[in-house]
């Protein structure tokens, strides 16, 4: 089955860019869009990025997303203590399975 | 404002079944699929399957096809999560989730559950 591997953590101090990488293991999702989610300790996921780039209404501009290849990145920019959260990118897969990557934990310093 | 809420947390024991629902308001229920996603103790996401309630069609993980059962009744605005016999690895965090339509190959969870409990223990 098709897997999203993302770093299992990242950190950053207040203001600072942090950037989290989401690599497809297979082919079979390399064309296709990713998704970003952000889920806060103890809450449902919330909908980050769509379309690979895309921000929901309500999503600051601090996030942002990108993709190439087989490869994605979510970058938030201007870190602050609220962005302490778990973040899962996701895609479907040709089969029409839609797959999460493996989660990162970002702290804030 | 569209709301997806979840049935609260269940305690059950091995073996037995169960059904948990997840309704649908503020949008044309019929008109969008309905997905759920597992999340076990400490863990990631994981996606089970989803159901659209116009046509009644249904999609399962490979991981999780023959393990649960997904549904909805479009009269009433709800989905369902069903388990035939549960063991104690289902137990989990369930939530269910509305799935916005751009193209074929993109589409994206944009309203989400508060999530529903399960918990199997002898």
């Amino acid at each position: 089955q098709s897997v999203l591997t993302q770093p299992p953590s990242a950190s950053g101090t207040p203001g600072q860019r942090v950037t989290i990488s989401c690599s497809a293991t297979s082919s079979n999702i390399g064309g296709n869009p990713v998704y970003w989610y952000r889920q806060l300790p103890g809450t449902a996921p919330k909908l980050l990025i769509y379309s690979s780039d895309l921000r929901p209404s309500g999503v600051p501009d601090r996030f942002s997303g990108s993709k190439s290849g087989t490869s994605a990145s979510l970058a938030i920019s201007g870190l602050q203590s609220e962005d302490e959260a778990d973040y899962y990118c996701a895609a479907w897969d040709d089969n029409f399975n839609y797959v999460f990557g493996t989660g990162t934990k970002v702290t804030v310093l | 404002e569209v709301q997806l809420v979840q049935s609260g947390a269940e305690i059950k024991k091995p073996g037995e079944s169960l059904r948990i629902s997840c309704k649908g308001s503020g949008y044309m229920f019929s008109v969008y699929w309905i997905g759920w996603v597992r999340q076990m103790p400490g863990k990631g996401l994981e996606w089970l399957g989803m159901f659209h309630p116009g046509d009644s069609q249904v999609r399962y993980s490979p991981s999780f096809h023959g393990q649960v059962t997904i549904s909805a009744d479009k009269s009433i605005s709800i989905a369902y999560l069903q388990w035939n016999s549960l063991k104690a690895s289902d137990t989990a965090m369930y939530y269910c989730a509305r799935l916005q339509s751009g193209s074929h190959f993109d589409r994206w969870f944009d309203a989400w559950g508060q999530g529903t409990l399960v918990t199997v223990s002898s």
